[in-house]
């Protein structure tokens, strides 16, 4: 089945670094790559839409200055946490979608982000 | 807008009894319904799908069907088993007249599900 790789799994950090995600469809081409946040015990919340070549569209309320996606082949979308500080600390999943209509989403493993 | 409403959780089973877990959904267009299961510290992995009404989508013993008619996909399985506990997440993606597909998944607020030897 399809696979999506996300790195790194677990990120310990001080306040005020800037941390780098990679998520990767390893055998499949994902125009559409979807970055969700998530906090305990709750469900999953989509921060951004990223398509390959183009700007990402956030949702609302996300900051876009503040997460920065880029999405420049068809096979990795990397989540920048720029300056991030202790409420930033959130479970942070990616997922990646085959081309075509209604194929399903695939997720990554998901990266737990701690900030000191 | 688009939503999907689970029951709450969390459900608590012993091993080989039968599972239900509701899920209703309201939505615009045509929804392609997905379940998803969360093992501890993990991703979403996909447990089942169904595309249009009446498919019945169906993996590893468990099984939901998409019914139109009451906006409904429950989730079942008639024997759970200790490595089924998790957390399951029911969601739709919305789909216009004409089959293209937004992408974008609108999930439930998630069940846990523990299953006890």
């Amino acid at each position: 089945g399809a696979v999506v790789s996300q790195h790194p799994s677990r990120v310990i950090c001080k306040s005020g670094t800037s941390v780098k995600i990679e998520c990767r469809s390893l055998d499949f081409q994902a125009t559409t790559m979807f970055w969700y946040r998530q906090f305990p015990k709750q469900s999953l919340m989509l921060m951004a839409t990223s398509n390959e070549g183009s700007k990402a569209t956030y949702e609302q309320g996300v900051e876009k200055d503040k997460f920065l996606i880029n999405h420049a082949s068809l096979t990795l979308s990397t989540l920048t946490v720029t300056s991030a500080h202790p409420e930033d600390s959130s479970f942070y999943i990616c997922s990646a979608r085959d081309r075509g209509n209604n194929q399903p989403q695939h997720f990554g493993d998901g990266t737990r982000l701690s900030i000191l | 807008g688009n939503s999907v409403t689970q029951m709450e959780g969390p459900v608590t089973l012993s091993e080989e009894a039968f599972l239900t877990i509701n899920c209703t959904y309201t939505a615009t267009g045509y929804p392609s319904l997905f379940w998803y299961v969360q093992y501890p510290g993990e991703g979403l992995q996909l447990l089942l799908k169904a595309t249009k009404a009446d498919d019945k989508g169906s993996n590893k013993g468990f099984e939901a069907t998409y019914r139109k008619e009451t906006t409904s996909f429950h989730l079942e399985k008639g024997s759970v088993q200790v490595s089924d506990s998790a957390v399951y997440f029911c969601a739709l993606s919305a789909t216009l007249a004409g089959g293209t597909s937004y992408g974008k998944l609108t999930f439930g607020q998630g069940t846990i599900l523990t299953v006890h030897p």
